[in-house]
């Protein structure tokens, strides 16, 4: 299994453009979600997913959309990218199964983003 | 709501010294409780877990973590620190009815040789 899996790593933006993060797990997560990292404010909720066509927004939602189309794939769209967008981004899921709301994630390895 | 509070943004030790990091989480009900760790330029990796049962919990490398329930705290400790240790600690909490997992800030640790 390669676990979760996000591209690119790297992206440099102008103000205003858009772009998608990509983000993929091949362990059969029905959980899903994306977390921005920035200095001082640790890890914030973006928006989840608890299934295929099911997504929710989390603590700083506004400027992302998100999809879950299918159990493996849970892009992160910018509309329209602005300079407080710049952060490092996580994606991470977690395995079904579980006891209920046991909340063990796995991450992957983290986008980082720098809009000018 | 959830929440979690970290009382410490940045902690310098020796090597050989103790760690203690404090976590304090906000919710009345039965939370699941968290600690990551994130390497220099790596993701966060879970370091120990408390789910319910024995509040002593102990996790990966030598950490060990202790639920005080009337304290609404989750404190990570380590008796003896060493320079691979310095990374950046994340207390996490779930609490029940809620899907999501909430962060701390963080606490930066650096441990010099």
């Amino acid at each position: 299994n390669a676990g979760v899996t996000q591209t690119p790593k790297f992206q440099v933006l102008k103000t205003g453009q858009s772009m998608t993060l990509q983000c993929a797990q091949d362990m059969n997560h029905e959980y899903m979600s994306w977390y921005r990292q920035d200095p001082g404010m640790g890890l914030r909720l973006i928006h989840y997913s608890v299934g295929a066509g099911i997504t929710d927004q989390g603590e700083v939602p506004n400027g992302y959309n998100v999809s879950r189309s299918t159990t493996e794939d849970f892009p992160l769209r910018l509309l329209s990218a602005a300079p407080s967008q710049t952060s490092v981004y996580f994606c991470a899921s977690r395995p079904p199964g579980q006891r209920t709301n046991t909340g063990e994630l796995f991450f992957g390895e983290g986008s980082r983003l720098t809009v000018l | 709501a959830q929440s979690v509070s970290q009382h410490n943004h940045h902690v310098i030790l020796s090597e050989a010294a103790s760690l203690e990091l404090g976590c304090n989480y906000s919710y009345g009900g039965t939370v699941n409780l968290f600690w990551y760790v994130q390497y220099p330029g790596q993701h966060l990796q879970l370091l120990l877990k408390y789910f319910s049962g024995d509040p002593l919990v102990k996790g990966i490398k030598g950490f060990e973590a202790e639920f005080i329930k009337s304290k609404f705290s989750f404190n990570l400790r380590k008796p003896s620190v060493q320079w691979s240790d310095t990374a950046e600690y994340f207390c996490a909490v779930n609490a029940a009815g809620y899907s999501t997992l909430t962060f701390g800030k963080g606490t930066m640790l650096l441990v010099s040789p």
